[in-house]
């Protein structure tokens, strides 16, 4: 049982490039969530899901699209990396809404330079 | 505008004493509360939460306060162990919405 893991767990990045984040869980969990750490920030929510199938905007969405095909995986997608996106992204599932406790992965640090 | 607010950014206490960290909210709206912890290299684990209808909860060396009036959340850990040093979050939601707001964390070092 691995829980929450994320692929790659870093990546530099040149402006302009596009890359896709995968997040995987095995908990068989309904939610599934994207946040992003900066330094002196709280977790920010990017967007998350619902269920197979279904996404919606978070906090901070531009720049970013998602996708969940399968239940399992919750992809983070960059089209255009800007330095702007910088930082460390976090995946979360949870069983099923946002009261009951959220499982994080251990992160990808991006670096667009 | 920060909703939630994690004024210390670091706390050091001796191994065997209480730890207190401190988390301030703006929103009157919150009705739930978590606390995470974060090591180095690590995605945050969940520790406590608490629901605006208690005042504590409480699980193992882990108690949380919540003071509504005072717009005020805090976690005591008792014993502190070396094991606790850590990255704690606070973070805050309002009932029927999706969002948790988090705080910006603090860092304990708990001294052998």
């Amino acid at each position: 049982n691995a829980g929450v893991t994320q692929t790659p767990k870093f990546r530099v990045l040149k402006t302009g490039q596009s890359m896709t984040l995968l997040c995987a869980q095995d908990m068989n969990h309904e939610y599934m969530y994207w946040y992003r750490q900066d330094p002196g920030m709280g977790l920010r929510l990017i967007h998350y899901s619902v269920g197979e199938g279904t996404t919606a905007k978070g906090e901070v969405p531009d720049g970013y699209n998602v996708s969940r095909l399968k239940k399992q995986n919750f992809l983070l997608g960059l089209e255009s990396a800007a330095p702007s996106q910088t930082s460390v992204y976090f995946c979360a599932s949870s069983v099923q809404g946002f009261d009951n406790e959220q499982f994080f992965g251990p992160g990808t640090r991006l670096t667009v330079l | 505008d920060q909703q939630v607010k994690q004024n210390s950014p670091s706390l050091s206490v001796q191994e065997g004493r209480i730890s207190i960290l401190n988390c301030d909210y703006t929103n009157s709206m919150f009705d739930y509360f978590l606390w995470y912890k974060k090591y180095p290299a690590e995605g945050p684990t969940f520790l406590i939460s608490i629901s605006s209808i208690k005042d504590k909860n409480e699980d193992g060396r882990f108690t949380v306060f919540l003071n509504k009036s005072a717009k005020h959340l805090s976690l005591h850990i008792v014993p502190s162990q070396p094991g606790d040093s850590a990255v704690y979050f606070c973070a805050a939601r309002t009932s029927g919405t999706y969002k948790y707001i988090f705080g910006t964390g603090t860092r304990l070092k708990v001294l052998a």
